[in-house]
């Protein structure tokens, strides 16, 4: 089974920094994947990271550590529009989701 | 491309009835899977095919809920007889194979009154 860990809630201010971390127990390991989802709408693709490292992407990065465990999604230049819950997903054989981290942006 | 197309957009049956949801993969991907989300539960994985065959069911709730794929064009999720505690965005999503993303249709929003 897979057990997928990351914060319910973040706010941040427009202009800002925000983290989202993620921690994950799985049987098998081929990849993370970070998606976005605004309120009534689907998943969309962000980023994945299948090795060790940071992978940027514009304002977004996202790093892995699989020995831990672990990563984090980092939203830069934060801006209203990514107001959003943001999804940590495992790929072991299927792609398993955490519950997401809902971050809101203040102005 | 048009992406993973879902249908209906939305809707609203009484419990007892039957429900089938559809969805078209995106030409050439052959992984089809289906999503459930609630607020609750978040985002559980019901079932995934690979080139039209299921691989994995174990997230299919009850025998009330059913999955086939008869060809690389089409998918359907049927529930029969649908229960108020079904109420949730159904999502198919597609995906390339290997580590490629998923990519995920715009849902059904399925309400069971």
């Amino acid at each position: 089974g897979q057990n997928i860990d990351q914060p319910t809630e973040m706010t941040a201010t427009e202009g800002a920094i925000v983290q989202i971390n993620c921690t994950y127990q799985t049987s098998g390991f081929n990849g993370l994947f970070w998606y976005q989802q605004h309120a009534g709408e689907a998943p969309t693709f962000l980023s994945y990271n299948v090795l060790d490292g940071l992978e940027e992407k514009g304002r977004f990065s996202s790093f892995l550590s699989r020995s831990k465990g672990y990563s984090y999604l980092l939203l830069k230049e934060l801006q209203m529009k990514d107001s959003a819950s943001y999804l940590c997903a495992v790929n072991d054989y299927k792609l398993s989701f955490g519950a997401g981290t809902t971050v809101t942006v203040r102005a | 491309d048009a992406g993973v197309i879902q249908s209906p957009r939305h809707e609203v049956t009484e419990m007892g009835q039957e429900v089938t949801l559809r969805c078209k993969p995106i030409s050439g991907h052959d992984y089809l899977f289906w999503y459930r989300q609630t607020m609750m539960r978040g985002l559980e994985l019901l079932i995934y095919f690979n080139n039209n065959v299921p691989i994995d069911d174990s997230g299919m709730p009850e025998d009330r809920f059913s999955a086939k794929m008869p060809n690389a064009s089409f998918s359907t999720l049927k529930i029969q007889p649908s229960e108020p505690r079904d109420s949730a965005v159904y999502f198919c999503a597609t995906q390339a194979g290997g580590i490629s993303p998923l990519h995920f249709g715009n849902g059904t929003r399925l309400t069971v009154t």
